[in-house]
């Protein structure tokens, strides 16, 4: 079966850097997506990685391992309002999206 | 601005009832998608579109149907068929099936009388 998987919940302080890992077993590759989920609201796209390494986008990074199923969203410079889910998909050999349950992650002042 | 709107916001659904949630895109997208979202769990693929007058079964399409006589449109029916829908619905679209990321709409949060 497919499946990816992130911890369900963290927390962090406001200024900090916190790291939201997510490993996945998954029928073929296509490439990893990192979404903001905040609570009754709509996902939004935050990262896409494809090739292994490190991708930079301001306060947010993401990193691929394909030959370890794994991948992290790096967080800088922690603000409150990062308070919210944080959702890692993967896109499969038929190019369906499989998505993690989502990381909540907390900031506190 | 261009985006994706879901209505109604909430809704609420009695016993044996069927009910429609929509779902509007002025992006120009061909790829639309509907998907649900439980507590604890990632979203799960109910239907996708790639393209009008057609449309494909997701992992959990029991229970439900869809049309897409339109581009821009993409309704969902919940069927009387399917016994627990309670659950936060999302609809999203991309320029193509495989091309992404998927742009989502605010949701409609769907609970049972």
């Amino acid at each position: 079966g497919q499946n990816i998987d992130q911890p369900t919940e963290m927390t962090a302080t406001e200024g900090a850097i916190v790291q939201i890992n997510c490993t996945y077993q998954t029928s073929g590759f296509n490439g990893l997506f990192w979404y903001q989920q905040h609570a009754g609201e709509a996902p939004t796209f935050l990262s896409y990685n494809v090739l292994d390494g490190l991708e930079e986008k301001g306060r947010f990074s993401s990193f691929l391992s394909r030959s370890k199923g794994y991948s992290y969203l790096l967080l800088k410079e922690l603000q409150m309002k990062d308070s919210a889910s944080y959702l890692c998909a993967v896109r499969d050999s038929n190019y369906q999206l499989i998505w993690g349950a989502g990381t909540k992650l907390i900031i506190k002042p | 601005d261009g985006g994706i709107t879901q209505s109604p916001k909430y809704l609420f659904r009695k016993e044996g009832q069927n009910v429609t949630l929509s779902c509007e895109q002025n992006l120009n997208h061909d790829a639309m998608y509907w998907y649900r979202q439980d507590p604890g769990q990632g979203l799960r693929l109910i239907y996708y579109s790639q393209i009008v007058n057609d449309f494909q079964k997701g992992d959990i399409a029991e229970g439900y149907s869809v049309s897409r006589e339109k581009k821009e449109s993409f309704p969902l029916t919940v069927t009387s068929a399917q016994k627990n829908p309670t659950a936060f619905y999302l609809c999203a679209s991309s320029i193509g099936q495989e091309v992404q990321p998927q742009h989502f709409g605010d949701g409609t949060r769907l609970s049972i009388l």
